[in-house]
């Protein structure tokens, strides 16, 4: 049962260029959404994140936007760089389910992104 | 400033074997987990840590055991290795409690033959 999913395995953008990459959840007790950006022999870096009580968080070129009807999020990237190119995560965490997610990420499945010069 | 750091960085395994991932974090953090990052999988998480002396089970926890013995350690161990245990393994923390992200450290990439 795949809670955060990113239907997208690729996406390949122009430099210069917007990349949007989208996520969508099933478990409604999700309240707090993050990014991660992962280059090769790397570890996960958090790179931005939003509250279910926000629509939208801007920090610099990044802007995540939260639709908590359609329960689906999106990660703006503008303008795009060569340096973007990455494994970009979309993970989730629940303040309580049950007593058991508390502060646990849900990670989904990864999108690779590939800014061309 | 190390933030969290995993030994060993790589391992070959032969079935059956057994060994233990270290997982160091300096930032006091309450919580800490393991995951594994497979193709086309994601990030799964395996067990995770609430506080010390404390564990519990993730998704995938099956084949696996940890222990929270300091606030600052958290060990993945496994028992007997299978060839469906290859993979890249990462452990993370954070302060927990909620709005909190995880801090990731850098993966042990393990291959089991």
């Amino acid at each position: 049962d795949q809670q955060v999913k990113q239907n997208s395995p690729s996406l390949s953008v122009q430099e210069g260029r917007i990349s949007i990459l989208n996520c969508d959840y099933t478990n409604s007790m999700f309240d707090y959404f993050l990014w991660y950006k992962k280059y090769p022999a790397e570890g996960p870096t958090f790179l931005i994140s939003i509250s279910s009580i926000k629509d939208k968080n801007e920090d610099g070129r990044f802007t995540v936007f939260l639709n908590k009807s359609a329960k689906h999020l999106s990660l703006h990237i503008v303008p795009s760089q060569p340096g973007d190119s990455a494994v970009y995560f979309c993970a989730a965490s629940a303040l309580y389910s049950g007593g058991t997610s508390y502060g646990k990420l849900t990670f989904g499945q990864g999108t690779i992104l590939t800014v061309h010069p | 400033n190390a933030g969290v750091t995993q030994t060993p960085k790589f391992r070959v395994l032969k079935t059956g074997q057994s060994m233990t991932l270290l997982c160091a974090q300096d930032m006091n953090h309450e919580y800490m987990y393991w995951y594994r990052q497979d193709p086309g999988m994601g990030l799964r998480l395996i067990h995770y840590s609430v506080g010390e002396g404390t564990t519990a089970k993730g998704e995938v926890p099956d084949g696996y055991n940890v222990s929270r013995l300091k606030k600052q350690n958290f060990l993945l161990g496994l028992e007997s290795a299978a060839p469906s245990q290859t993979s890249v393994y990462f452990c993370a923390s954070s302060r927990g409690g909620p709005n909190t992200e995880a801090f990731f450290g850098q993966g042990t990439r393990l291959t089991v033959v």
